[in-house]
């Protein structure tokens, strides 16, 4: 299967501030990537999905000037948190999949103070 | 839209007892299957899934799960938990054929005491 590496694992920042999320897919061309939130005790919650080269799709409810999608290559979906505020702390998540599964990377525990 | 709900948000149960998680799921077509399970400090892995076929299969570390389409639940089973298997479980489907997204379960936390 696809191995998809995320980094940083954890990050804390201040509020105001932006944050960005690697996400590579390391043995996989991923022409579609997907970036999930998981809140505590809660659900993984799918956030929008990153198409290479073109614009990301985003789900009712996310803020695409916040949360900005890039996925230039197709190994590599970049997840940018902009201006952060301590509701955006949370767990976010990346994946490819094949036709067969998804597969996720580690997740970023992200702590705005 | 499709929507899926575990009923048990966290079980304790000792070594060697039997497992069962509840998995239902809501849509009207056809639908795939998945079990995930997230190990403290680990990213998610899959244990099942289901496509088609026989309903009853088989996972990894001794997991399995029966699709029953008439109740629209895919629950999770394991004969004997071990202590190793304390873990986050969550149930996911997604419709059709193709690189789709997930639609998951809220998870269940299983806590196995020795």
């Amino acid at each position: 299967g696809a191995v998809v590496s995320q980094h940083p694992s954890r990050v804390i920042c201040k509020s105001g501030t932006s944050v960005k999320i690697e996400c590579r897919s390391l043995d996989f061309q991923a022409t579609t990537m997907f970036w999930y939130r998981q809140f505590p005790k809660k659900s993984l919650m799918l956030m929008a999905t990153s198409n290479e080269g073109s614009k990301a799709t985003y789900e009712q409810g996310v803020e695409k000037d916040k949360f900005l999608i890039n996925h230039a290559s197709l190994t590599l979906s970049t997840l940018t948190v902009t201006s952060a505020h301590p509701e955006d702390s949370s767990f976010y998540i990346c994946s490819v999949s094949d036709s067969l599964e998804a597969f996720f990377g580690q997740g970023t525990r992200l702590t705005v103070v | 839209a499709q929507s899926v709900s575990q009923h048990n948000h966290h079980v304790i149960l000792s070594e060697a007892a039997s497992l069962e998680l509840g998995c239902n799921y809501s849509y009207g077509g056809t639908v795939n299957l998945f079990w995930y399970v997230q190990y403290p400090g680990q990213h998610l892995q899959l244990l099942l899934k289901y496509f088609s076929g026989d309903p009853l299969v088989k996972g990894i570390k001794g997991f399995e799960a029966e699709f029953i389409k008439s109740k629209f639940s895919f629950n999770l089973r394991k004969p004997s938990v071990q202590w190793s298997d304390t873990a986050e479980y969550f149930c996911a489907v997604n419709a059709g054929t193709g690189r789709r997204a997930l639609t998951f379960g809220s998870g269940t936390r299983l806590q196995v005491q020795p």
